[in-house]
């Protein structure tokens, strides 16, 4: 069964620490990671890493691919009370060639920055 | 271009009532995937419509249903409502496009509780 995974499940930071979140998959056809971001409901998007670019940047935001692990990391540096929010790490799911159109999500990385 | 809408936002039910969400997606897109959000299992996926038709479906019991209208918009019921069925519900939606991954774009979620 595809599933995938995230560690640690909550971490708590003060400003300007540096935080690195995990994700681990396991599933077939994979072609993409994403990370999304949900802080009060909607989860709203940050990076889609895959074979063809494996490494993703924007701001103090960064994640990396490596398929040779089957992981992946979210990187935050300097971070602020703004960052704080679940991060959760999804994987689509194919059939064939097809897109099914889901979603394999992990639990979530739970992060709290204190001033 | 507006973003995802569903409603309600909130909703408080008795178990045995039954329920209807809605989502309306993006303009122009033709998929909408739905996710049940609960602390202990996280986001799992409920199903996904394209064009009408039911393209894809997770691991939940027939108590829980969708439909697409030829607008795209999307309605998921839940019949009988027990009180493990309080989470977040949200919808994504996509273009839905055959093969390579497409981004999915959250709803803000509808909160059922279920008393």
């Amino acid at each position: 069964e595809d599933k995938v995974v995230q560690s640690p499940l909550s971490l708590v930071v003060h400003e300007g620490d540096t935080v690195t979140l995990n994700c681990s998959y396991e599933v077939t056809n994979f072609r993409s990671l994403l990370w999304y971001k949900q802080e009060k409901k909607a989860p709203t998007f940050l990076f889609m890493l895959t074979s063809s670019g494996i490494e993703k940047k924007s701001g103090r935001l960064s994640s990396i691919l490596d398929k040779k692990e089957l992981s992946s990391i979210l990187n935050i540096t300097a971070t602020q009370t703004g960052d704080s929010a679940i991060y959760l790490c999804a994987v689509p799911s194919y059939r064939g060639s097809g897109n099914t159109g889901k979603l394999i999500f992990g639990q979530g990385t739970t992060l709290q920055v204190k001033p | 271009k507006a973003g995802v809408t569903q409603t309600p936002r909130y909703l408080i039910k008795t178990r045995g009532q039954q329920v209807t969400l809605s989502c309306s997606p993006i303009s122009g897109h033709r998929s909408v995937s739905w996710y049940q959000q609960t602390p202990g299992q996280g986001l799992q996926f409920l199903f996904e419509y394209f064009s009408e038709t039911q393209r894809n479906k997770g691991n939940f019991p027939g108590r829980f249903s969708g439909r697409q209208f030829s607008n795209s918009r999307s309605e998921m019921n839940v019949s009988t409502l027990e009180l493990g069925d309080s989470a977040l519900y949200l919808c994504a939606s996509s273009p839905g496009l055959a093969g390579w991954y497409n981004e999915q774009f959250f709803g803000p979620g509808t909160r059922l509780t279920v008393l």
